[in-house]
């Protein structure tokens, strides 16, 4: 079953926009990671946020964190029509093996 | 490039036939992982590596399927009998510790037909 589930499930937005998208998980974790997937290619490492940190930026990326609601949101600002991806956030489960993936949010910038 | 590379990027293969995928890590990396991903859906673990070591698999692996990393280096994975539900991207990613960043390659897509 998946750890991690992604909301909205799509998004399109205008070029100039800023999107957010929002991960929640349901078990303790050491870190969560977002990552872009271009249609029919490999994940792309955007951020990873470790249980100890609530906020972390990256270009015009920001992720935050709340263990508390075992939750995490993707904020990508200015967005442009290259943003167009899917956007999948993983967590470990607790221990240190494997990720764990949502479904993922597809996004779609419009020029 | 010193990114995560797999070969070939696309397999078509009748049922019935044996498949093997290789994926070379980012050099530094000790650890090494493969997913599996359908249409539309997020990635599946299906097995790591510590160096040479197999240290997880998940039910997802069945019996077909065997991965090995002789000398902890470049991985295989192979697939036996192929079945229509092995088609997929299979997606192999590495990092250099238990919590760090996971770096994936481009994936190797297989249609069973």
């Amino acid at each position: 079953s998946q750890q991690g589930e992604e909301d909205p499930q799509a998004l399109s937005i205008q070029e100039g926009e800023n999107a957010t998208m929002n991960c929640s998980y349901k078990t303790s974790i050491n870190n969560l990671q977002w990552y872009r997937q271009n249609s029919g290619r490999g994940l792309v490492h955007l951020i990873l946020i470790r249980s100890n940190e609530r906020e972390k930026h990256s270009g015009r990326l920001r992720v935050t964190l709340d263990t508390s609601k075992k939750s995490s949101s993707l904020l990508i600002t200015a967005s442009r029509a290259a943003d167009t991806a899917s956007y999948f956030c993983a967590t470990d489960d607790g221990g240190y093996n494997k990720l764990i993936f949502g479904a993922g949010t597809r996004l779609a910038v419009h020029p | 490039d010193t990114g995560v590379s797999q070969d070939p990027r696309h397999k078509i293969t009748k049922r019935g036939q044996n498949v093997t995928f290789r994926c070379d890590p980012i050099s530094e990396h000790n650890r090494l992982y493969w997913y599996r991903q359908t249409l539309g859906q997020g990635p599946e673990f299906l097995t790591y590596f510590q160096n040479e070591a197999q240290l997880e698999k998940s039910r997802l692996l069945s019996d077909r399927f065997s991965a090995e990393r002789p000398k902890g280096s470049f991985s295989t994975l192979e697939i036996q009998r192929t079945e229509q539900g092995d088609s997929a991207m299979y997606l192999c990613a590495s990092s250099s510790g238990s919590f760090d960043e996971q770096y994936f390659g481009p994936g190797t897509r297989l249609t069973v037909t």
